[in-house]
């Protein structure tokens, strides 16, 4: 059963675009966690988002969890070619958590200059 | 020192091979994963330790072997391996095991190619 749901799986753009990506679940998460990931690298933890409503911004990257904790977003203003990569929302699932996390498939963005 | 460091980066391995897979951490973490990633796709849990101890097996075949030395140290010995098993093998650690909500840092892995 695949507990987290994002969307695009894929996502081509020109420089300078906008993009949104979604994470979604019927559970609650006590927090979600978003990672970057480069072709041969492991994943960069972006952020995390704990507080139902939580707005967070990383430059042009701004995170939102939803009022009910089950879903997220990223939303991307202005891409660049460097934004390139595997985009990766991750969940964890309260306090008697073993510190697993549950992955959603990911999504694959190409921003072309 | 904020990182987790993985060897060897890469490895090829024949069928017969037996190898191990190492990861370091020294920012004081006490949860050590492995996962298994396959291109395209997102990581998938092997094995959680916890203050040293495995706390989580995924149903990994036993060809897999796990090991945690110490808190610093996890390691992950191959046996018997098959070609499906390749794969970028990451390594990641947390601060503590039901603290998650600081997130993970992951090392840049071991791709590893079964011959």
């Amino acid at each position: 059963t695949q507990l987290l749901e994002q969307s695009p799986q894929f996502l081509s753009i020109q420089e300078g675009e906008n993009l949104t990506v979604y994470c979604n679940s019927s559970s609650v998460f006590s927090s979600l966690q978003w990672y970057r990931q480069e072709p041969g690298e492991g994943p960069v933890l972006l952020v995390t988002v704990v507080t139902g409503g939580e707005v967070k911004k990383l430059k042009r990257l701004t995170f939102q969890f939803g009022d009910a904790r089950k879903d997220s977003s990223l939303h991307i203003t202005a891409a660049q070619p460097g934004d390139t990569g595997l985009y990766l929302c991750a969940g964890a699932r309260g306090s008697s958590n073993t510190g697993k996390l549950i992955f959603g498939q990911g999504t694959t963005l190409q921003v072309k200059p | 020192d904020t990182e987790v460091t993985q060897t060897p980066k890469h490895l090829v391995m024949g069928m017969t091979n037996k190898k191990s897979l190492k990861c370091e951490q020294h920012m004081g973490h006490r949860a050590m994963y492995w996962y298994k990633q396959k291109a395209k796709k997102p990581p998938e849990l092997m094995f959680v330790y916890s203050y040293e101890k495995l706390s989580i097996n995924e149903s990994v075949p036993s060809r897999f072997s796990p090991e945690c030395p110490n808190s610093s140290l996890l390691n992950l010995h191959l046996h018997a391996l098959q070609p499906e098993d390749s794969a970028l093998y990451l390594c990641a650690s947390s601060q503590e095991p039901d603290r998650p909500n600081y997130g993970y840092t992951f090392g840049s892995g071991t791709r590893l190619t079964v011959v």
